[in-house]
């Protein structure tokens, strides 16, 4: 069965912290694996990683793929409270069931 | 360009009932997903229609079918309602298919089953 783990499942940090969340990931057909930001209402799309060890940066948020050891971590450095949120990954499968794979996401929560 | 659409935002049933949410993807945008979102399981994806037809279906029970129109515009039903099926469901849109380009998700139907 495809899966994807998040981890932590929740960080408290105060603001100009520097976070690290983790994504590891087992599916029997990879395509990509994705980040999104959801706040309190619909994901917001962050990143979407095929290849590996090539970073993706945006702003203060960076995301890299290891395609070998089936993880992926996104980082947010001088976090700010409005990085607070759920942090969702997800993989997209290919071949015969495309689907996408969600993780139970990490709550970040940042203090002033 | 406006958004990825739902209706109802909330909504209120009994178990036995059931429901039909709606889902305007995209202008343009021809794929429309749709996942389960619930504190325990976290998003689950339910079933992806793309062209009318049905792509993709995840590991949901037969109570729980859809449909895409001509424009795009997606429904979803679920007959029978059981208290389990109280969750957020979001719908969201891609150009073509979901696999292979970004999806902007809608806000959501808050469905609570009583």
């Amino acid at each position: 069965e495809d899966k994807v783990v998040q981890s932590p499942l929740s960080l408290v940090v105060h603001e100009g912290d520097t976070v690290t969340l983790n994504c590891s990931y087992e599916v029997t057909n990879f395509r990509s694996l994705l980040w999104y930001k959801q706040e309190k209402k619909a994901p917001t799309f962050l990143f979407m990683l095929t290849s590996s060890g090539i970073e993706k940066k945006s702003g203060r948020l960076s995301s890299i793929l290891d395609k070998k050891e089936l993880f992926s971590i996104l980082n947010i450095t001088a976090t700010q409270t409005g990085d607070s949120a759920v942090y969702l990954c997800a993989v997209q499968t290919q071949g015969g069931s495309e689907k996408l794979v969600f993780g139970k996401g990490t709550k970040l929560t940042v203090n002033p | 360009k406006a958004g990825v659409t739902q209706t109802p935002r909330y909504l209120i049933k009994t178990r036995g009932q059931q429901v039909t949410l709606s889902c305007s993807p995209i202008s343009g945008h021809r794929s429309v997903s749709w996942y389960q979102q619930t504190p325990g399981q976290g998003l689950q994806f339910l079933f992806e229609y793309f062209s009318e037809t049905q792509r993709n279906k995840g590991n949901f029970p037969g109570r729980f079918s859809g449909r895409q129109f001509s424009n795009s515009r997606s429904e979803m039903n679920v007959s029978t309602l059981e208290l389990g099926d109280s969750a957020l469901y979001l719908c969201a849109s891609s150009l073509a298919l979901a696999g292979e380009n970004e999806q902007f998700f809608g806000p959501g139907t808050r469905l609570t089953v009583l």
